[in-house]
């Protein structure tokens, strides 16, 4: 069965370093998501992706966090210089089409800022 | 405010017996999704119900949507230690972009 798979699976990092965690979606998926869950709390939207571009973004997706897709499978969410504050679990996500439909989950990516 | 809250925040059951989680939201909305999460694991579509649907069934679960109070609930029924996990409720909403967006999740204990 197609899954969502994210790399890495927990990455540690110190305050100010830059950080890019990476997915892979659904092949035939157009549009591209990261959410994030901070430990026991709700799900947060960050990104939305489709036709190479950001369609939505949130406030927390402010100018530290960036997406692209390089080439035709990975999807990348870097954020440039990290806080105590971005410590979290990160999700990618995948679907066929917008405003509708199953959404995929990668496994998380763990990322802890000390 | 926030679009999908549940109610109740946690849920502590003896197994085999019936587990309700009410979900309820603010604006118009597509579809409504419920999604389970296992402790650290990244989360898994459940059901989902269109916003001209009243309910649907899918195994031991039953979901049901009431647009004109802006609420959705899950029951899961003859419910297992296995279904321990936090449940989500999710919505699609034209006026929100082609994001889904989440609940804050109820947390469901089923003791053995």
């Amino acid at each position: 069965e197609p899954e969502v798979t994210q790399t890495p699976s927990h990455q540690v990092t110190q305050m100010g370093q830059e950080v890019i965690l990476r997915c892979v979606p659904i092949s035939n998926h157009l549009y591209f998501y990261w959410y994030r869950q901070i430990l026991g709390q709700k799900v947060e939207f960050l990104v939305s992706f489709y036709n190479n571009e950001i369609s939505e973004k949130s406030e927390i997706f402010d100018d530290q966090f960036s997406v692209e897709r390089p080439d035709g499978s990975n999807f990348t969410l870097k954020i440039r210089s990290t806080k105590l504050e971005d410590s979290a679990m990160y999700f990618c996500a995948s679907r066929v089409t917008g405003y509708t439909g199953e959404l995929f989950f990668g496994e998380g990516s763990r990322l802890t800022v000390l | 405010s926030q679009q999908g809250e549940e109610d109740p925040q946690a849920l502590s059951i003896q197994e085999g017996e019936n587990a309700t989680m009410n979900c309820s939201y603010k604006t118009s909305i597509n579809n409504l999704q419920w999604y389970r999460q296992n402790s650290g694991r990244g989360l898994v579509h459940l059901i989902l119900i269109r916003s001209n649907e009243r309910e649907k069934h899918s195994g031991r679960l039953r979901v049901t949507l009431d647009t004109s109070k802006k609420s959705s609930s899950l029951l899961i029924t003859a419910s297992r230690a296995a279904d321990t996990a936090s449940y989500f409720c999710a919505t699609d909403s034209y006026d929100a972009g082609n994001m889904l967006t989440f609940g804050g999740g109820t947390r469901l204990m089923v003791k053995p």
